[in-house]
């Protein structure tokens, strides 16, 4: 069964305190893996597509990586507004019209 | 403009009441999704579609309905509301996503509606 599974649930930080969300998947095969900023009452918003292991894509201080079991999001010297709900989800080869999202990590940052 | 637009942004609706949320994509999108988020259960995919005409069930349909008749409009009924239907509900759309293709298209999603079922 494909799956994906994001830790933690929540993270509080410092502002300033750099740290890394994870997205781990089990997948029949992987046609591409997003992520996505989910602010409270919005919907999702779309940050990076990442396609195969190795690619790195970076937005201000935000960088995602991609290795062939999972994904990391890392947030470098956050600042309060990068607080949101952080949400990856995967695309399959077969089956790409539907994708598989992880319960989302809880991103706040502490003036 | 406007990207997808969903109404309404608020629902209370009576346990066997029926309604029905509104989609609406300006992007000329091919394909478009409904999703219900709950808390601690991601997004799960309700219903989708590749073109008018054309729908396919996802992950938990029943108790849901959808018909395309355009390729802006995607609309979902509850024809009898539980209160396990209880949720946020979001529309999205993207370019299709061709099952012979390589390219990974993101979905761009509403605002969303909140529903409740007493």
């Amino acid at each position: 069964e494909d799956q994906v599974t994001q830790s933690p649930e929540a993270l509080r930080l410092q502002e300033g305190e750099s740290s890394s969300l994870n997205c781990s998947y089990t997948v029949s095969g992987l046609r591409g893996l997003f992520w996505y900023r989910q602010d409270p009452g919005k919907g999702p918003e779309f940050l990076f597509t990442l396609y195969s292991a190795g690619e790195e894509k970076e937005k201000e201080r935000l960088k995602a990586t991609l290795t062939k079991k999972e994904s990391f999001l890392h947030i470098t010297a956050p600042k309060p507004e990068d607080s949101a709900t952080y949400l990856c989800a995967v695309q399959l080869i077969q089956g790409a019209q539907k994708l598989v999202f992880g319960q989302g990590t809880r991103l706040t940052i502490n003036p | 403009n406007a990207g997808v637009t969903q109404t309404p942004k608020f629902q209370v609706l009576k346990t066997g009441q029926s309604m029905t949320l509104q989609c609406a994509q300006d992007m000329n999108h091919e394909y478009m999704s409904w999703y219900r988020q709950d808390p601690g259960m991601g997004l799960r995919l309700i219903h989708y579609s590749v073109g008018a005409g054309i729908t396919d069930q996802g992950e938990v349909p029943n108790g849901y309905n959808v018909s395309r008749s355009t390729t802006e409009d995607f609309p979902l009924r509850l024809l009898s509301a539980a209160p396990s239907q209880t949720s946020v509900y979001f529309c999205a759309s993207s370019p299709l996503p061709h099952n012979s293709g390589r390219v990974a298209y993101e979905q761009y999603f509403g605002p969303g509606t909140r529903l409740t079922v007493t």
